[in-house]
């Protein structure tokens, strides 16, 4: 399977300001990679595809001015949350499909807490 | 609409065996797959399946029926490790993945 990577692990940061979050493959270049929110036990949502040299696709619901996908190179798209709200906090996780059945491998997840 | 269900929570002795089911409504199908996913950590791929029947990894086994959009994963020797959430998800016709819920499985000494 593919080998994803994310960075930080964790973060915590103060309501209004903005987070980065870097989601790499290691071992694959992925033209394709998805972003999810898990809150607490809850399972995972969608919130957009990435794709790369071009926008992202969100999903609906999901505010794409806040949420900001860069999908720059074939190893590396980030999400920015901006302007972070305690509501903003969340589990993020990022995958991409790898395999014959596209099968998504997914990063280790950042957590965020907003204060 | 696009659904997957799954219960919510099972429980299990430490080397029993234990079945979760999952039925699936999507438009167009691609293929089911199992994730389990442990707390606080990201999900891992346990298998995939796209045709009928049983396919077994270890000590883990998937089984579909396509007609009756019904899944199942079986778990056998359950270990202590195994407690995790299993997530069922069915990739559509836009190969897009529509998730459940996840199913928590508790393993009891």
């Amino acid at each position: 399977g593919a080998v994803v990577s994310q960075h930080p692990s964790w973060v915590i940061c103060k309501s209004g300001t903005s987070v980065k979050i870097e989601c790499r493959s290691l071992d694959f270049q992925a033209t394709t990679m998805f972003w999810y929110r898990q809150f607490p036990k809850q399972s995972l949502m969608l919130m957009a595809t990435s794709n790369e040299g071009s926008k992202a696709t969100y999903e609906q619901g999901v505010e794409k001015d806040k949420f900001l996908i860069n999908h720059a190179s074939l190893t590396l798209s980030t999400l920015t949350v901006t302007s972070a709200h305690p509501e903003d906090s969340s589990f993020y996780i990022c995958s991409q499909g790898a395999g014959e059945a596209q099968e998504q491998y997914f990063g280790p997840g950042t957590r965020l807490t907003v204060t | 609409g696009q659904n997957i269900d799954q219960p919510t929570e099972m429980t299990a002795t430490e080397g029993a065996i234990v079945q979760i089911n999952c039925t699936y409504q999507t438009s167009g199908f691609n293929g089911l797959f199992w994730y389990q996913q442990h707390a606080g950590e990201a999900p891992t791929f346990l298998s995939y399946n796209v045709l009928d029947g049983l396919e077994e990894k270890g000590r883990f086994s998937s089984f579909l029926s396509r007609s009756k959009g019904y899944s199942y994963l079986l778990l056998k020797e359950l270990q202590m490790k195994d407690s995790a959430s299993y997530l069922c998800a069915s990739m559509d016709s836009n190969y897009q993945l529509i998730w459940g819920a996840g199913t928590k499985l508790i393993i009891k000494p």
